[in-house]
């Protein structure tokens, strides 16, 4: 079945460390997009890719980064630049010329211990 | 600046109830407006709107948009516990889609 992956599903990271997020999609979708979402806050755009080898930054980049090398794959890296790095971040794709809703990966809780 | 603004925040009703969900908001170059049912993790599509005045239904959710007084309603009828979600509503324009805060729905047996 076609969708959207995210691994792991949760992630513990020491203060200082790098992680990377992982999301892979097999919908053949050129637009992927990396949100997070804190309680009570509705979903906050960090990057997005259009195309392979292109992204632009969203609302909040600082202290993330991203590479879109692949049409299927777009990893998000929380650096330790990151001031407060707990959140659950959500991935997500959808075609190119879209008329359909985008599509979500099942999220990755990240916790910094 | 671009935003979109949910309310109410936060709702408890019993079953059986009828609830309206509300969502304005500013942006510019507009191209749709979409709505998210979000249950534990990945918000799952309910609708996608583009234009005035057409209501799109499924099953017992509805919604319509009004894009000259900038707002969109969501409506549930008949309400069921398994409505109980975060619903987020968000706006597409240029390349980004950005959401509002969502409205907790909480629906009683």
């Amino acid at each position: 079945d076609g969708g959207i992956t995210q691994s792991p599903k949760y992630l513990f990271r020491k203060e200082g460390q790098n992680v990377t997020l992982s999301c892979e999609q097999n919908l053949n979708h050129d637009a992927m997009y990396w949100y997070r979402q804190d309680p009570g806050q509705g979903l906050r755009l960090i990057y997005y890719s259009q195309i392979v080898n292109d992204f632009q930054k969203g609302d909040i980049a600082e202290g993330y980064s991203v590479s879109r090398e692949k049409k299927e794959s777009f990893p998000l890296t929380v650096t330790s630049a990151q001031k407060n790095p707990t959140a659950f971040y959500l991935c997500a794709s959808r075609p190119g010329q879209a008329i359909y809703g985008y599509t979500f990966g099942s999220g990755t809780r990240l916790t910094v211990v | 600046e671009d935003k979109v603004v949910q309310s109410p925040l936060s709702l408890v009703v019993h079953e059986g109830d009828t609830v309206t969900l509300n969502c304005s908001y500013e942006v510019t170059n507009f191209r749709s407006l979409l709505w998210y049912k979000q249950e534990k993790k990945a918000p799952t599509f309910l609708f996608m709107l583009t234009s005035s005045g057409i209501e799109k239904k499924s099953g017992r959710l509805s919604s319509i948009l009004d894009k000259k007084e900038l707002f969109s309603i969501l409506n549930i009828t008949a309400t069921q516990t398994g409505d109980s979600a975060v619903y987020l509503c968000a706006v597409e324009y240029g390349n980004k889609l950005v959401f509002g805060a969502g409205t907790i729905l909480r629906v009683k047996s």
